[in-house]
């Protein structure tokens, strides 16, 4: 069974940096590729950007909002994907999940992590 | 702003259907196949209901149906329970990116 576990969110200052991470089992880094979504209290989902497997060499795509703020890595030995994340600001509050993917769908879900910046 | 258009809420009687739209354009909706609607209720993650316009992953009831028209998509909920009450959420394959709709509540009354 695929199971996604996130943690490291927290409060921080605008400015600062956070680093998430997922933790997953039930599958191997390089057969299904991993997205991290956010949702802003109270509102919608968002993208933040997809790792690809190994036969795509583990690219990276993010969305406009993050893209040169945000960076996603893996390390296979711990079975942890990364959403490292610097500069927040109010903007980038909210729950951080991260999902497998597959044919444009989120298909399995991590509980979430809470992020949150304040001066 | 969302990607993609969703009305903000959605209203049905148990045993009633109710049908939810998603617009889009040519650059997601209208582009690709690759559809998708998710449930969320209140506290918890989403859960992914339908993929690729109409495929329902295994366990999701056979009351939840998808399709697609050009550049809107549509989620029908036949059969009204209580615990279909929930925040629905669209999303579309666009390129390098995906995107989401605003959400719609479903009430159930």
């Amino acid at each position: 069974e695929v199971q996604l576990v996130e943690s490291g969110g927290g409060l921080v200052k605008p400015g600062e940096s956070l680093r998430l991470s997922c933790a997953y089992s039930g599958f191997r880094f390089g057969e299904l590729w991993m997205t991290w979504v956010r949702q802003a209290p109270g509102k919608g989902l968002e993208w933040v950007g997809r790792i690809r497997d190994k036969p795509n060499r583990g690219a990276t795509d993010y969305a406009a909002p993050v893209k040169g703020r945000f960076t996603m890595s893996l390390d296979e030995s711990k079975n942890t994907l990364f959403l490292q994340m610097n500069r927040l600001t109010v903007d980038d509050i909210g729950i951080y999940f991260c999902t497998t993917y597959t044919s444009g769908a989120c298909l399995v879900w991590g509980p979430g992590t809470l992020v949150a910046v304040s001066s | 702003q969302s990607a993609l258009t969703q009305p903000p809420s959605a209203s049905g009687s148990p045993g009633q259907s109710v049908t939810i739209s998603c617009s889009g354009t040519s650059s997601d909706i209208g582009g690709y196949n690759f559809v998708s609607w998710y449930q969320q209720h209140p506290g918890k993650a989403p859960k992914l209901i339908i993929s690729e316009v109409d495929k329902r992953p295994s366990g999701v009831p056979d009351r939840f149906s998808g399709s697609k028209s050009v550049n809107t998509a549509s989620l029908t909920v036949s059969g009204l329970q209580a615990e279909d009450e929930a925040d629905y959420y669209c999303s579309s394959y666009a390129g390098y990116k995906l995107v989401f709709g605003g959400g719609t509540k479903v009430t159930v009354l």
